[in-house]
């Protein structure tokens, strides 16, 4: 069965550059979710949406991390001018919960390990 | 101010025998709690919830006791086997789940042959 996919596994970025982190939820799944992992933390929220709305950003650690679900599937992380201390593993959840729905898990992707040099 | 806390970082058990892993909150909103299963190099992987309005939860070898009134949470795997070893983070939520979760640090399980 499909779970959620993320795009690349592993990015290397020298300083500066701009990155683009891609996630494929579960089919159906009306929830998206954005964690930040450091190592040895547990994953950090970031932001989420529900279905192509953009409901919380609080999470996110400046103006330079920006994400997108525009049709409401598939999801996008960009983080431009990328800084040494972006390094983190970054992980994608998806939850069938919606206003419908309650006590529905989150869903994990494998993550993106995102180094910067 | 960590709202959801896992004190012990690492714990071994003998195959066979019980592991506990627990979780205090500070969080008294938070109403729906979550474990789950990290192996390196993949993505945690749910293991079981409890919604407030439980005490316990049950699935097969996993069981969760939630103790609202001492904002406790502990997850008991019998028997332990080898398979378990992993990071278990346990993460919470408010209004019943669809909201960002929030975790602990994680524990270490080691399960010994």
């Amino acid at each position: 069965g499909a779970g959620v996919s993320q795009s690349p596994r592993y990015k290397v970025a020298k300083r500066g550059q701009d990155v683009a982190l891609r996630c494929d939820p579960i089919s159906g799944h009306v929830s998206l979710f954005w964690y930040q992992q450091a190592l040895g933390q547990g994953p950090e929220f970031l932001t989420y949406f529900q279905n192509e709305a953009q409901l919380d950003k609080s999470g996110l650690p400046s103006d330079r991390f920006f994400a997108e679900r525009p049709e409401g599937s598939v999801s996008t992380l960009k983080i431009q001018r990328t800084q040494q201390e972006d390094s983190a593993v970054y992980l994608c959840a998806s939850s069938l919960a919606g206003q419908s729905h309650s006590n529905q898990p989150q869903h994990f992707g494998d993550g993106t390990r995102l180094s910067i040099l | 101010d960590q709202q959801v806390k896992q004190n012990s970082p690492s714990l071994s058990v003998q195959e066979g025998r019980i592991s506990i892993l627990n979780c205090d909150y500070t969080n008294s909103m938070f109403d729906y709690f979550l474990w789950y299963k990290k192996y390196p190099a993949e993505g945690p992987t749910f293991l079981i919830s409890i919604s407030s309005i439980k005490d316990k939860n049950e699935d097969g070898r996993f069981t969760v006791f939630l103790n609202k009134s001492a904002k406790h949470l502990s997850l008991h795997i019998v028997p332990s086997q080898p398979g378990d070893s992993a990071v278990y983070f346990c993460a919470a939520s408010l209004f019943s789940g669809n909201t960002p979760l929030v975790f602990g640090k994680g524990t270490r399980l080691s399960v010994i042959a």
